[in-house]
């Protein structure tokens, strides 16, 4: 493909409601890591694919934080009950497999919880 | 807790001066270490990176960055910078203990004046 693609690229939630945040890695990318970036701030890891396994889910800041790649390509990062809190550029990457590989960035999703 | 600095979180600059933008990192252990550029309204993008050898790393755009084991840092250089260099600047690390992820220090905004 021709580079990491997200939807929807600006989110506006009020506070409570559900948000899906969708990410479509390169093709053939089996590497698949989702980051936060509030204002200001340098992107913070939230959690790692390898394929539809998830590695490393320890960035999650909460149990309302959920992420599946059910088939190892598309990715879903979803938000319940939606806080103010959670206002921030959801980043997704996706990189080959080997260790030191460069992570690509996708545009981000711009959220803001009302 | 591992953890990447950026000493300077804004640096402006006249157009055609050189410029250093400091990172530091927490831990001696094995790391790669990445610099990304991100542009307004834009994904991140990688300047460079550094996996072994030669410590002395170019970059793409005339960027320039040196790993001191040492001093456990990586800063970045350009000797003559452009107007549309303006953008914000990120250090990260991936320390190899923790897996593929990476860890971004706060990022430095270069505004480049004429």
């Amino acid at each position: 493909g021709a580079g990491v693609s997200q939807s929807p690229r600006y989110k506006v939630a009020k506070r409570g409601q559900d948000v899906a945040l969708r990410c479509d890695p390169i093709s053939g990318h089996v590497s698949l890591f989702w980051y936060q970036q509030a204002l200001g701030q340098g992107p913070e890891f939230l959690t790692y694919f390898q394929n539809e396994a998830q590695l490393d889910k320890s960035g999650l800041p909460s149990d309302r934080f959920f992420a599946e790649r059910p088939e190892g390509s598309v990715s879903t990062l979803k938000i319940q009950r939606t806080q103010q809190e959670d206002s921030a550029v959801y980043l997704c990457a996706s990189s080959l497999e080997l260790a030191g590989e460069t992570q690509y960035f996708g545009p981000g999703t711009r959220l803001l919880v009302l | 807790a591992q953890s990447v600095t950026q000493l300077d979180s804004q640096v402006p600059v006249f157009e055609e001066a050189p410029v250093e933008l400091r990172c530091n990192y927490s831990s001696s252990v094995s790391v790669y270490l990445f610099w990304y550029v991100q542009y307004p309204n834009q994904g991140l993008q990688l300047l460079l990176k550094y996996l072994s050898g030669s410590t002395l790393v170019k970059g793409i755009n005339g960027f320039e960055a040196e790993f001191n084991k040492s001093q456990t840092s990586f800063h970045l250089r350009k000797p003559s910078v452009h107007i549309s260099d303006t953008a914000e600047y990120f250090c990260a690390v991936t320390f190899k203990a923790a897996g593929n992820k990476l860890t971004f220090g706060g990022g430095t905004r270069v505004l480049v004046k004429p």
